[in-house]
């Protein structure tokens, strides 16, 4: 039951670097999620998709993209790593509706 | 704006003492509120969640919480620490189904 699976868990990066976060579902869920966890800040929410083939920006959308490659995948990229970037990193699905999210373990990301 | 706000960044208590994490949301926030726990270095959890049903709503590891309209309130409140609780935890909630939006956290430390 592996639920939502974020690949990798660690992650060091140079400044400009690029790197793409795997994200996997399989509870067959329409509306993938992308957010990064910093310190006093909660999490924000980079992009979503509700469904596939559709993808959306949240609050902190910029030197971030994403694919939604299909219901179970859905892939956040950094083109040009800042250290800014460095963060935690979660992808997290639902149903969609009222209904809650559920989470992968995460990714530590370090720029530096 | 739609927010949620949690009073408090980090509540200490002692063990067996009452566990009170306070969440306020505004007005205009649609009426899915959830808690959400977040253990060291992992995802986050679900606790419990109020969708617009019994305003008192009970949650996992002896959790609840308490939807007050009338002070845009849904605090959350545990009878007796217990040394497994100590975790950050989050108020959240949905957007419209959209999305999610977080509370900034609040840590909870249980002292022996």
């Amino acid at each position: 039951n592996a639920g939502v699976t974020q690949t990798p868990k660690f992650q060091v990066l140079k400044t400009g670097q690029s790197m793409t976060l795997q994200c996997a579902q399989d509870m067959n869920h329409n509306s993938m999620y992308w957010y990064r966890q910093d310190p006093g800040m909660g999490l924000r929410l980079i992009y979503y998709s509700a469904s596939e083939g559709t993808t959306d920006k949240g609050e902190v959308p910029n030197g971030y993209n994403v694919s939604r490659l299909n219901k179970r995948e859905f892939s956040l990229r950094l083109e040009s790593a800042a250290p800014s970037q460095t963060s935690v990193y979660f992808c997290a699905s639902s149903e969609g509706g009222a209904v809650e999210a559920f989470f992968g373990q995460g990714t530590r990301l370090t720029v530096v | 704006a739609q927010s949620v706000t949690q009073l408090g960044s980090h509540v200490s208590v002692s063990e067996g003492a009452l566990v009170l994490l306070r969440c306020n949301y505004s007005s205009s926030v649609p009426p899915y509120l959830f808690w959400y726990v977040q253990y060291p270095n992992q995802g986050l959890q679900l606790l419990l969640k109020y969708t617009s049903a019994a305003t008192l709503v009970k949650g996992i590891n002896g959790f609840e919480a308490e939807f007050k309209k009338s002070e845009t309130s849904f605090h959350l409140t545990k009878p007796s620490a217990h040394m497994s609780d100590a975790a950050e935890y989050f108020c959240a909630y949905d957007n419209y189904g959209q999305n999610f939006v977080f509370g900034p956290g609040t840590r909870l430390s249980v002292l022996p």
